[in-house]
């Protein structure tokens, strides 16, 4: 069976550090893979999407960028966090049925 | 443009039953979801509906689609403690992720 995963958990930055969170799926092969930030009281907004290994695509102008290094890793980056970064983030991958799964989410802080 | 509104909260006595509204605005939406977030965690598939069906049961998950109105609804049954969490209605015309419309969710709170 599929599983997604993603780490770390939780992450409590500075402004400025960088950031990295991963995520691994298993199972599959080429999926269709999804970064998402979840704000309080809004709905998901999509951040970046990858149809394949080196292709990213970017919904969103902003401090992110993410990365595609193999065919089930998927990493969200910064060079240098700012505090609006703060925020849930999902990410997850798409069933040929059109279901998507999500990871467990990371909770970054940026103080 | 495409926009999915929910209530964003809704608050239950244990055993009575829950109803939790959206509307979307995207008339050739062809998948309609709910997602049930629970405390510190990802988004779970509860169940979905085509655009040509009206409604769909699932043990105690029944959802109701008014197309005309752009109506969903999803009703629990029985509600117990561990339904409370944050239910998110999704909209999407084809099978790609990066067409998922989702709502602000609303955070449903079942009391004793």
């Amino acid at each position: 069976s599929q599983t997604i995963h993603q780490w770390p958990a939780t992450l409590v930055q500075p402004v400025g550090s960088p950031l990295s969170l991963e995520c691994t799926v298993e199972g599959t092969s080429n999926p269709n893979l999804y970064w998402y930030r979840q704000a309080a009281g809004r709905g998901l907004q999509l951040l970046f999407y990858s149809v394949g290994i080196g292709q990213i695509s970017s919904e969103v102008p902003q401090n992110l960028s993410a990365s595609r290094p193999q065919d089930r890793q998927f990493i969200l980056s910064s060079k240098k966090l700012l505090l609006s970064d703060s925020g849930f983030y999902l990410c997850a991958w798409i069933s040929g049925a059109g279901e998507l799964f999500f990871g467990e989410g990371s909770r970054l802080t940026v103080l | 443009g495409e926009d999915v509104e929910q209530s964003l909260f809704l608050s239950v006595r244990e055993g009575d039953s829950s109803v939790i509204n959206c509307t979307y605005t995207d008339s050739s939406s062809t998948y309609l979801y709910w997602y049930k977030q629970e405390p510190g965690a990802g988004l779970q598939l509860l169940t979905y509906i085509f655009s040509n069906m009206d409604m769909k049961q699932d043990q105690r998950l029944t959802v109701l689609l008014n197309k005309k109105d752009k109506h969903l609804s999803l009703r629990i049954a029985d509600t117990q403690t561990g339904d409370s969490a944050i239910y998110f209605c999704a909209e999407t015309w084809d099978n790609y992720g990066q067409n998922f419309v989702f709502g602000p969710g609303t955070r449903l709170s079942v009391l004793p």
